[in-house]
């Protein structure tokens, strides 16, 4: 089965900084999908982000970007911009057939 | 507004009783998975469902777990009997599926809280 890593399970951030959260994946496939999901307080799971395996070009939402390593394997998200909101868990997931996730990092963003 | 629905969002019962959870998956949805949340272990994956047929439940403990899907509508957990360790926020997502992967996201239901005393 895919592994997906997290290794940072804390991160902190000033307000209006710029934060890279960490993702690393151990799979022997070669079109599959990576996603960043958030977890604020409410516990609700939200889609920040989607990344094709097949698409060279790293995906972006508004101050949400990734950085896609595919032969390093690696899938790190970047927070521009950061905003109070942001503050919530982070987790990296990747589907191929199934779909797992890393440990997750938990973000805070200081006023 | 599509969403995943479950019930219920909070469950308090006795070490050794029955426990069923419910997620309904937005229509059209052919791949539903169930996860399993605690502190220490993150997001564990227990079992997925495409097009209703079970595909892997090898992250549950099959001695108590039990894991259906009836109708394209509904789709179960229950645990037999339940333990103070199963204490654990439960979450059903649903998906389409084309080929390997996920056409859009996998959409999660709210949870349900789970506490074994």
């Amino acid at each position: 089965a895919q592994t997906v890593t997290q290794s940072q399970p804390e991160m902190s951030v000033q307000e209006a900084e710029t934060v890279t959260l960490s993702c690393t994946y151990d799979t022997s496939e070669n079109n599959y999908y990576l996603f960043w999901y958030k977890q604020p307080p409410s516990r609700q799971m939200i889609l920040v982000i989607r990344q094709e395996a097949y698409k060279q070009q790293n995906a972006t939402e508004n101050r949400f970007s990734v950085n896609f390593q595919k032969a390093a394997k690696s899938f790190s998200l970047k927070i521009s911009d950061s905003q109070l909101g942001d503050t919530a868990m982070y987790f990296c997931a990747f589907m191929f057939n199934d779909m797992r996730f890393g440990a997750g990092t938990r973000l805070t963003v200081k006023p | 507004d599509a969403r995943v629905t479950q019930t219920p969002r909070h469950k308090v019962t006795e070490m050794g009783q029955e426990v069923t959870m419910r997620c309904q998956p937005i229509l059209g949805h052919n791949t539903v998975f169930w996860y399993r949340q605690t502190m220490m272990q993150g997001l564990e994956l227990l079992a997925y469902f495409r097009n209703r047929a079970p595909l892997d439940d090898s992250g549950m403990p099959k001695d108590r777990f039990s894991a259906e899907m009836p109708d394209a509508t509904l789709a179960t957990l229950k645990i037999q009997p339940s333990e103070p360790r199963d204490s654990a926020v439960y979450f059903c997502a649903s998906g389409l599926v084309e080929g390997v992967a996920l056409n859009t996201e996998a959409f999660f239901g709210q949870g349900t809280r789970l506490t074994v005393v």
